[in-house]
């Protein structure tokens, strides 16, 4: 089946330490998203890819770093320069067109993260 | 630039009542709008979307949305509540081409609670 694969499903870090939060899709779309969602606040767009070896920050990427080294892969790290990492983030992929139709955005399961 | 704005943070109904989720929309140019369901824990699926043609758009589990361009609004409705349908509903916008191309502005989200 095609869809989209986060992993580790809860990751708990200490203070100080970075990590990597992974995402993987086979639905053979260019473009991948992250997003971080906090209670009340909606999604907010971290960075996002259109094409491999390219990304663009999103609204809130300070303290935050992604590579794109393969179309289905874009891992997310978490620095220990973001202030407030708690959350629930989510990844997500869609194609590429010039035509809004087909440009939905499928989401994978998510992964939560609690700073201790 | 575009903004999303859901009107209820939480929507309480009985089981078999109608249901109404409020999104009002702000876009200097034609917006391409979507509503999502995400159940605890859980990626974001896709209900339905507006992109062009018919005003009204049918979309999975009895949901409905109303795109009405002279209220800025993209209403979301389901004639009868069942249980399975409590969750937290997201309306986003999406604007096309410009460097806005493909990304989603996301709604605060609406929690839906279903009595019995």
């Amino acid at each position: 089946d095609g869809g989209i694969t986060q992993s580790p499903k809860y990751l708990f870090r200490k203070e100080g330490q970075n990590v990597t939060l992974s995402c993987e899709q086979n639905l053979n779309h260019d473009a991948m998203y992250w997003y971080r969602q906090d209670p009340g606040q909606g999604l907010r767009l971290i960075y996002y890819s259109q094409i491999v070896n390219d990304f663009q920050k999103g609204d809130i990427a300070e303290g935050y770093s992604v590579s794109r080294e393969k179309k289905e892969s874009f891992p997310l790290t978490v620095t220990s320069a973001q202030k407030n990492p708690t959350a629930f983030y989510l990844c997500a992929s869609s194609i590429v067109r010039r035509e809004p139709v087909d440009n939905e955005q499928f989401f994978g399961p998510g992964t939560r993260l609690t700073v201790l | 630039a575009q903004s999303v704005t859901q009107l209820g943070s939480h929507v309480s109904v009985s089981e078999g009542a109608l249901v109404l989720l409020r999104c009002n929309y702000s876009s200097s140019v034609p917006p391409y709008l979507f509503w999502y369901v995400q159940y605890p824990n859980q990626g974001l699926q896709l209900l339905l979307k507006y992109t062009t043609g018919a005003t009204l758009v049918k979309g999975i589990n009895g949901f409905e949305a109303e795109f009405k361009k002279s209220e800025t609004s993209f209403h979301l409705t389901k004639p009868s509540a069942h249980m399975s349908d409590a969750a937290e509903y997201f309306c986003a916008v999406t604007l096309f081409g410009g460097t806005s191309y493909g990304k989603l502005t996301f709604g605060q989200g609406t929690i839906l609670t279903v009595h019995p």
